[in-house]
């Protein structure tokens, strides 16, 4: 059966500041998304992962995949209060596609 | 282009009462999918399509049923509704399993 899990669950912190979001699931899968989600919002797809060692870059985030760990990063460079949100990455496995709890991240300014 | 629509947007239900959730997509995505977002819990998958007249069973199945007669239309029937099944409902789609994910707006289920 397959898990995701991320971690942290939550994160507060300052602007200026750099950090990661961590993706787990226990596993093969052949691709992984991120998507991050406003309060009282739907879901906006950031990232679609496809193959090991790929690494896709948005503004002041990038994702990367390494499928041997089974482990997906966020990075977040120089955070900005407008990144606050939650994030999500889900696991594609078949045809399904599984969810982790989600990392609400909260940036201080 | 609408996009994911989902209605009603809200619902209050009573114990024991049923009612169908509607998803409709003007993308033509094969896939389409419902999930349940609890507070902590992050999206758990109801039921999921790979194309018109086949579906299946995700992680959290029981107590809701799901058809799709067209390419369209992906619709969630809850068959008996439990407070346990407050929550909110997403339905997204995706032209294949692969891609990225178009999400609705999602409905609010309260049963009381």
């Amino acid at each position: 059966e397959l898990k995701v899990e991320q971690n942290p669950l939550f994160l507060s912190m300052q602007e200026g500041k750099n950090y990661t979001i961590y993706c787990n699931y226990s596993t093969t899968s052949d691709r992984l998304y991120w998507y991050r989600q406003d309060p009282g919002k739907s879901l906006e797809s950031l990232f679609v992962l496809l193959s090991n060692g790929a690494v896709k870059q948005e503004g002041r985030l990038m994702a990367s995949l390494d499928t041997k760990a089974r482990l997906s990063t966020l990075h977040i460079t120089a955070a900005v209060h407008d990144l606050s949100a939650t994030y999500f990455c889900a696991v594609g496995k078949g045809d399904k596609i599984i969810f982790g709890k989600g990392t609400r991240l909260h940036i201080l300014p | 282009n609408a996009g994911v629509t989902q209605t009603p947007k809200f619902q209050v239900l009573k114990t024991g009462q049923s009612m169908t959730l509607q998803c409709a997509q003007d993308m033509n995505h094969e896939y389409m999918s419902w999930y349940r977002q609890d507070p902590g819990m992050g999206l758990r998958l109801i039921h999921y399509s790979v194309g018109a007249g086949i579906t299946d069973q995700g992680e959290v199945p029981n107590g809701y049923n799901v058809s799709r007669s067209t390419t369209e239309d992906f619709p969630l029937r809850l068959l008996s509704a439990a407070p346990s099944q407050t929550s909110v409902y997403f339905c997204a789609s995706s032209y294949s399993g692969t891609g990225e994910a178009f999400f609705g707006q999602g409905t609010r289920l309260t049963v009381v």
